[in-house]
């Protein structure tokens, strides 16, 4: 069975801290697909990053960056120097195989920026 | 990214009413479409499936007389709520992908269904 936690339910920083937002998965399957997703107050989700099981570059994009590391089955999600901006719910997501299909959800991480 | 869209964004109806929405895909072909729900500061919940002109594939414990779903085009895809009731107040939100493969779902910007 697919299984994506994100034990941190909430987490409030002072803006121009860095923050982390942790993500653990589960899966038999050999390849897949792990994601971010961005949620503000508007409600729309916002795509952030895709990372397939046989990449396990780090990424990095502006202030964001993700940490992906199969042996302890975790794609953790940097934000360096927060803004106000970046308060939203943080979805982390999981995709099966190959042939990208339903996406196993988390249960989301509300991270708020204080000015 | 893509763009997906949702109509209405937002919908207030009486208890026993039939409501639809629609999601569409502004630029590209959506071969498939995923239909969420989502309840107050919880995760997304898959509710079904749909592949162009084929019947929609629903989750388990997701009643699809009561939530039908059509897919008559690439880029159009509907969810109606038929004969609303207060529980299926939620947020309600399609995505759309081009193909199979590498291809990322796109979020439409979701619905929020007050059933009174």
């Amino acid at each position: 069975a697919q299984k994506v936690t994100q034990a941190q339910t909430e987490i409030s920083v002072v803006e121009k801290e860095d923050v982390t937002l942790d993500c653990v998965y589960e899966t038999r399957d050999t390849t897949y697909y792990l994601f971010w997703y961005k949620q503000p107050p508007s409600g729309e989700l916002v795509f952030l990053i895709r990372r397939n099981s046989f990449d396990e570059q780090n990424e990095i994009s502006g202030r964001y960056s993700w940490n992906f590391q199969k042996s302890t089955s975790s794609f953790n999600f940097t934000i360096t120097a927060s803004q106000v901006v970046d308060s939203a719910v943080y979805f982390c997501a999981l995709s099966r195989g190959s042939t990208l299909g339903r996406l196993y959800f988390g249960r989301g991480t509300q991270l708020t920026v204080w000015p | 990214g893509a763009v997906v869209s949702q109509h209405p964004s937002r919908v207030i109806c009486k208890s026993g009413t039939s409501v639809k929405i629609e999601c569409r895909s502004l630029d590209f072909q959506a071969t498939t479409m995923f239909w969420y729900r989502q309840f107050p500061k919880q995760s997304l919940m898959l509710m079904a499936t749909s592949n162009e002109g084929s019947k929609a594939t629903y989750e388990q414990g997701v009643e699809k007389d009561k939530f039908l779903i059509n897919h008559a085009s690439l880029t159009l895809s509907t969810l109606t709520v038929t004969s609303a009731h207060p529980e299926d107040s939620s947020f309600y939100i399609c995505s759309g992908r081009a193909g199979g493969g590498a291809d990322t779902q796109y979020f439409g910007p979701g619905t929020r269904l007050t059933v009174l």
